[in-house]
């Protein structure tokens, strides 16, 4: 099953915060979380493996919490290169496969 | 450093023809990856080959087959293209349990 981001959209002024958040109904092995801007390629930011670490990624930084299956990008100073969408990826691994499934995507803009 | 590389970068066919897609993966990456993401849509996992060998498959239509090579290289062939196939093809390579690092991608459009 496809895992559940919210929110779906959200428009940011130049500095302000975000948190998206994504949940899963499956046990999973880790959380990614790639930006994609229109018409490219999505761009890795961060992995989160189980056990509720938490990263950081220049202002970006994420959590995971292996309980609840639900993992949470917090964006603090937002900039305009923020914008794009966003997306988890959540993994689950059987022996040496590894499968990854998209969220539905948050779409980030940030204005001035 | 090396990067996923994708060709062609755009393809336009008719319905009915066939198309083929090809990734070269980064260096020493043991896992492939295809997805298919239409417009406004989520990138959505086709197939994956870990050490040429298949190792996941998605939803990815009876019409289309995947391998990987001896140089690790891999094509996506597709036939019988729909309109519905116009979407944007990426190829994504990894170390199994590591991030993945996603090609430019191939814009198809099926006319």
């Amino acid at each position: 099953q496809q895992p559940v981001q919210s929110p779906q959209a959200v428009i940011l002024r130049e500095g302000e915060d975000a948190v998206i958040n994504c949940s899963s109904s499956k046990a999973l092995y880790s959380v990614h979380w790639y930006r994609q801007k229109h018409g490219e390629a999505p761009v890795f930011l961060m992995i989160l493996l189980k056990g509720g670490e938490q990263k950081g990624h220049e202002k970006i930084s994420a959590s995971f919490n292996e309980k609840k299956q639900q993992s949470s990008l917090y964006l603090t100073a937002s900039q305009l290169s923020y914008s794009g969408t966003y997306f988890c990826g959540t993994e689950v691994r059987t022996g040496t496969a590894s499968k990854l499934t998209f969220g539905t995507g948050t779409r980030l803009q940030v204005t001035l | 450093a090396a990067g996923v590389i994708q060709s062609p970068r755009h393809l336009i066919k008719e319905k009915r023809e066939t198309a083929t897609l090809k990734c070269y993966p980064i260096p020493r990456h043991d896992t492939v990856y295809w997805y298919q993401q239409g417009p406004g849509q989520d990138p959505q996992f086709l197939i994956s080959f870990y050490e040429k060998m298949q190792s996941d498959k998605g939803s990815i239509p009876d019409r289309f087959s995947a391998q990987q090579f001896s140089d690790y290289h891999s094509e996506l062939n597709m036939s019988s293209l729909e309109l519905g196939d116009s979407a944007l093809y990426f190829c994504a390579s990894t170390v199994v349990g590591h991030e993945q690092y996603f090609g430019p991608g191939t814009r198809l459009t099926v006319t």
